[in-house]
C-alpha cells in the first residue's frame, strides 16, 4: 500500500484566494482525521470522519473551513478565503479500529503558505 | 480540555546515550497513549501504543511507561544513535478515537 496520500505537498498563494487540500487514505481504513501544525500551536485536530461521516468537527476553526468525505477513498479540506494566518502545515491521517485503538498512519502533508 | 505537555522542547546527547522524553497530561482518564517520531519535512510515524491497562510497551531499544494516577508518560531510547535525531510526539486519546498532541521534544545525537 503506498500508504496516506496528500496532496499537494506545497502551496503558495494570495490572500484571499480558495485552498483545497486532499488526502487518499489507506484502502480498508475507516477513519480520517485532518490536523493542523503550527510552531505556536502544535498539531491541532480539525476534523475526524468515520465511514465518510463527519463525527467531530470542533476544531474547524472557522466557517472558512469546511472538510468533505464523498467516498472512501478520498476527502478535500477547502480554506475560502485563506488567511495569512492560515499558513501552517496540514496532516490527513487514516486509521483502521484494532482492538479498541486508533492507530494512525499520517501522511507527508500538505505545507500551506498564504501571502 | 486534555493539556498534553512535553519536556524538553530540545535535547542534544552525543551518540551511546540513554535518554528519556518526558509527556505529563492533565485528564487522567485517557484510554490510550501513543508516541510518534516526526522527521523533518515528514508526517508521523506511530513508534508505541499503551493501552490506559498497560504500564509499558517496548519495542527494540525504546521503552515507553505510563503512570495514568500521576498524568505522566516516559519514552526510553536505550543507546542513542545519530540516526534516532528527529522530533519525538507524545499523544493521548480520551474517547479512543481522536488524539491530543504534545508539542514535542527535538532530539539531537550527535555523533
Amino acid at each position: 500500500d503506498a500508504g496516506v496520500i496528500q496532496s499537494p505537498r506545497h502551496e503558495v498563494t494570495e490572500m484571499g484566494q480558495e485552498v483545497t487540500l486532499r488526502c487518499k487514505p489507506i484502502s480498508g481504513h475507516d477513519y480520517l482525521f485532518w490536523y493542523r501544525q503550527t510552531m505556536m500551536r502544535g498539531l491541532e485536530l480539525l476534523i475526524y470522519f468515520n465511514n465518510n461521516v463527519p463525527i467531530d468537527d470542533s476544531g474547524m476553526p472557522e466557517d472558512r473551513f469546511s472538510a468533505k468525505m464523498p467516498n472512501a477513498s478520498f476527502s478535500t479540506l477547502k480554506i475560502q478565503p485563506s488567511e495569512p494566518r492560515d499558513s501552517a502545515v496540514y496532516f490527513c491521517a487514516s486509521s483502521l479500529r484494532v482492538s479498541g485503538a486508533n492507530v494512525l498512519t499520517f501522511g507527508a502533508g500538505s505545507r500551506l503558505t498564504v501571502l | 480540555k486534555q493539556e498534553v505537555t512535553q519536556i524538553p522542547a530540545a535535547l542534544s546527547v552525543p551518540e551511546g546515550e540513554n535518554l528519556v522524553l518526558n509527556c505529563s497530561f492533565t485528564d487522567s482518564a485517557i484510554y490510550n497513549l501513543q508516541w510518534f517520531r516526526q522527521d523533518p519535512g515528514k508526517g508521523l510515524t506511530s513508534l508505541l501504543l499503551i493501552q490506559s491497562s498497560q504500564r509499558e510497551q517496548t519495542s527494540g531499544r525504546l521503552n515507553a511507561s505510563l503512570d495514568k494516577s500521576s498524568g505522566r508518560s516516559t519514552l526510553y531510547i536505550a543507546a542513542s544513535q545519530p540516526g534516532d535525531s528527529a522530533t519525538y510526539l507524545c499523544a493521548v486519546a480520551n474517547s479512543g478515537y481522536a488524539l491530543n498532541f504534545g508539542k514535542g521534544t527535538s532530539l539531537l545525537v550527535t555523533p
